[in-house]
């Protein structure tokens, strides 16, 4: 079974600090990783997607995640916050099924606020 | 290329009635996937269909059911309400190619509240 582990519901960073969002995995297959955002009243946006083939994932809007298979995790990381940066952010798993990829399994989200 | 459209965006519903959402996915893409979103449970899988067949299922009951046509739309439908059904309905399409990680692009969703 596959899981995702989202540590801190919520994280607050000045503008132009750094951004870090924790994200630990589960999976019993080489697993397929994505961050997506949520802003307010809309969908899911893919930020990065890892697919083993390389483990420093870049994004967009400057963001980035690198997959460490010791460690289980796939940390979000953007080097200086914006105040568009401000939303809601999901790391998600999903497992390599002969191709069926439809069913990913999210983690419960870490709200971000960007403070002036 | 126009994205993931989904209807109606927000509705309102009584217990014990049903409810039909409709997504139209990017086109080109042939599988659909359906999620639901809470504040308490998150955001949950509920069903993936490619070329009309579901092809995966998540742990929800059987009043939640789908259908996709051969234009790869999708609705889903959820039958005798409940309070709890209130959620947030996304749908994701992708194109679906082998040996690659398929990103999902989301709609914006149905706002669903159940009184």
């Amino acid at each position: 079974a596959q899981s995702v582990t989202q540590l801190g519901s919520h994280v607050s960073v000045s503008e132009g600090a750094l951004v870090l969002l924790r994200c630990n995995y589960s999976s019993s297959v080489p697993p397929y990783l994505f961050w997506y955002v949520q802003y307010p009243n809309q969908g899911l946006q893919l930020l990065l997607k890892y697919t083993s083939a390389a483990t420093l994932v870049k994004g967009i809007n400057d963001f980035e995640a690198e997959f460490k298979k010791s460690e289980t995790s796939f940390h979000l990381t953007k080097p200086s916050a914006h105040m568009s940066d401000a939303a809601e952010y999901f790391c998600a798993v999903s497992a390599n099924y002969g191709g069926s990829q439809g069913n990913l399994i999210f983690g419960k989200g870490t709200k971000l606020s960007v403070k002036p | 290329k126009a994205g993931v459209t989904q209807t109606p965006r927000y509705l309102i519903k009584t217990r014990g009635q049903q409810v039909t959402l409709s997504c139209s996915p990017i086109s080109g893409h042939r599988s659909v996937s359906w999620y639901q979103q809470t504040p308490g449970q998150g955001l949950q899988f509920l069903f993936e269909y490619f070329s009309e067949t579901q092809r995966n299922k998540g742990n929800f009951p059987g009043r939640f059911s789908g259908r996709q046509f051969s234009n790869s739309r999708s609705e889903m439908n959820v039958s005798t309400l409940e309070l709890g059904d209130s959620a947030l309905y996304l749908c994701a399409s992708s194109l679906v190619t082998s040996g690659t990680a398929d990103t999902q692009y989301f709609g914006p969703g149905t706002r669903l509240t159940v009184l």
